[in-house]
């Protein structure tokens, strides 16, 4: 298994408070993600970085931050958490020199907004 | 926009048999696609990655195969058994700047019963 752990696994919190959910490797991978996943939805980018400082948004952005300053840290903030935003939380990776950016993902985060 | 789809949402089969997954796309400019295995609670593992220029990949008992023309990937499981029951996820990778970036189908889950 790739090296990918998440934490907190699981998380509480109330609506209108921060929240930060950290991913970390030990693939030396170039390339992360943070995707959520919720019913009838499926799976769905919020955010990736394609290198240390270098971050850009997925297709579910809004309400979310990144920061990556360190190859193998990739943090997720919850500016201010709502109930929409109760959901598992998924970080991967990949790396175009290892089988053509094929993505490992993380256990996974289980946040919920009350 | 780049959809994917997996039809159907579930199937149950007897031990023993052999069966097929669906997977459909609509871009054919795909840079890749990834299977993805997916237990109840857990992050997704994966299962095959194939290349654009690839038409099936092979891991003991699974083959998956795509054609990129007709926008279809199948993964062929043989001899089931009660352990392959999980949810199995298609991906596929975008071409533009090879940024690994998924887009996910939502998933077909597969129950196998002794």
């Amino acid at each position: 298994d790739a090296g990918i752990t998440q934490s907190p696994r699981h998380k509480v919190t109330e609506t209108g408070t921060p929240v930060t959910l950290r991913c970390h490797q030990t693939e030396n991978h170039r390339y992360m993600y943070w995707y959520r996943q919720d019913p009838g939805h499926g799976l769905r980018l919020i955010h990736y970085s394609y290198g240390v400082k270098d971050t850009d948004k997925g297709e579910v952005s809004d309400g979310y931050s990144v920061s990556r300053s360190k190859t193998e840290d990739f943090l997720l903030t919850l500016e201010s958490a709502t109930s929409s935003q109760t959901s598992v939380y998924f970080c991967a990776i990949s790396d175009p020199g290892h089988s053509g950016y094929e993505q490992y993902f993380g256990p996974g985060t289980r946040l919920t907004v009350t | 926009k780049q959809e994917v789809t997996q039809i159907p949402a579930a199937l149950s089969v007897p031990e023993g048999e052999n069966l097929v997954l669906n997977c459909s796309f609509t871009d054919s400019a795909i840079y890749n696609l990834q299977w993805f295995r997916q237990d109840p609670g857990k992050g997704l593992t994966s299962l095959l990655l194939i290349q654009s220029s690839q038409r099936e990949q092979t891991s003991g008992r699974l083959n998956a195969s795509l054609d990129k023309s007709s926008g279809r990937s199948t993964l062929y499981i043989a001899a089931s058994q009660p352990g392959d029951s999980a949810t199995y996820l298609c991906a596929v990778g975008r071409v533009s700047g090879n940024t690994g970036k998924l887009i996910f189908g939502q998933g077909t889950t597969l129950q196998v019963k002794p």
